[in-house]
């Protein structure tokens, strides 16, 4: 069966420290993926997504990056937080049946 | 510009009661639909989907309407359970397009 995992689950960081944030999917090969961001009170908001290796679209102009160096890992980077980075970010995956995306649990950052 | 819109960003509803969430969409060329689950602190779970050529879709407690031409779709959760508090997001897509996710309505069953 397909899993999802990401880490940390919670992250405190000062303004202007960098960031990762790291997703791995394990039973499957050539996942789509996906990074969101939940901000307080706001809906899930689409940030990159993946359909393959090197493969990256990002979907709003920010001061994050993602990369895809595996198959199926999914970085989330920053070289220096702002507090308005600070939400609720959360990996998903995708196969051939793009209907459903099934996500990770989510990481907890808080930028201070 | 916000695609997709859940008017309601909280609602109460009485244990055994009938849960309706909302959800509006601007795109008529949107052909899926699907409702997620979320708790805190956890990733959404998907919960229930409908294709554009159906009207209706049945999951036990749950039913997903879908009304095209107001560009409307609704969950019905029946009877409500302490368990099904929650935030519910709805989502939609085109053809092989990525999801597109409505804000979100917190649900909270009273016991």
């Amino acid at each position: 069966s397909q899993t999802i995992h990401q880490w940390p689950a919670t992250l405190v960081q000062p303004v202007g420290s960098p960031l990762s944030l790291e997703c791995t999917v394990e039973g499957t090969s050539n996942p789509n993926l996906y990074w969101y961001r939940q901000a307080a009170g706001r809906g899930l908001q689409l940030l990159f997504y993946s359909v393959g290796i090197g493969q990256i679209s990002s979907e709003v102009p920010q001061n994050l990056s993602a990369s895809r160096p595996q198959d199926r890992q999914f970085i989330l980077s920053s070289k220096k937080l702002l507090l308005s980075d600070s939400g609720f970010y959360l990996c998903a995956w995708s196969g051939t049946r793009l209907n459903e995306q099934f996500f990770g649990p989510g990481t907890r950052l808080t930028v201070l | 510009d916000q695609q997709v819109k859940q008017n309601s960003p909280s609602l109460s509803v009485q244990e055994g009661r009938i849960s309706i969430l909302n959800c509006d969409y601007t795109n008529s060329m949107f052909d899926y639909f699907l409702w997620y689950k979320k708790y805190p602190a956890e990733g959404p779970t998907f919960l229930i989907s409908i294709s554009s050529i159906k009207d209706k879709n049945e999951d036990g407690r749950f039913t997903v309407f879908l009304n095209k031409s107001a560009k409307h779709l609704s969950l019905h959760i029946v009877p409500s359970q302490p368990g099904d508090s929650a935030v519910y997001f709805c989502a939609v897509r085109r053809g092989n397009e990525k999801l597109t996710f409505g804000t979100g309505t917190r649900l909270t069953i009273i016991p």
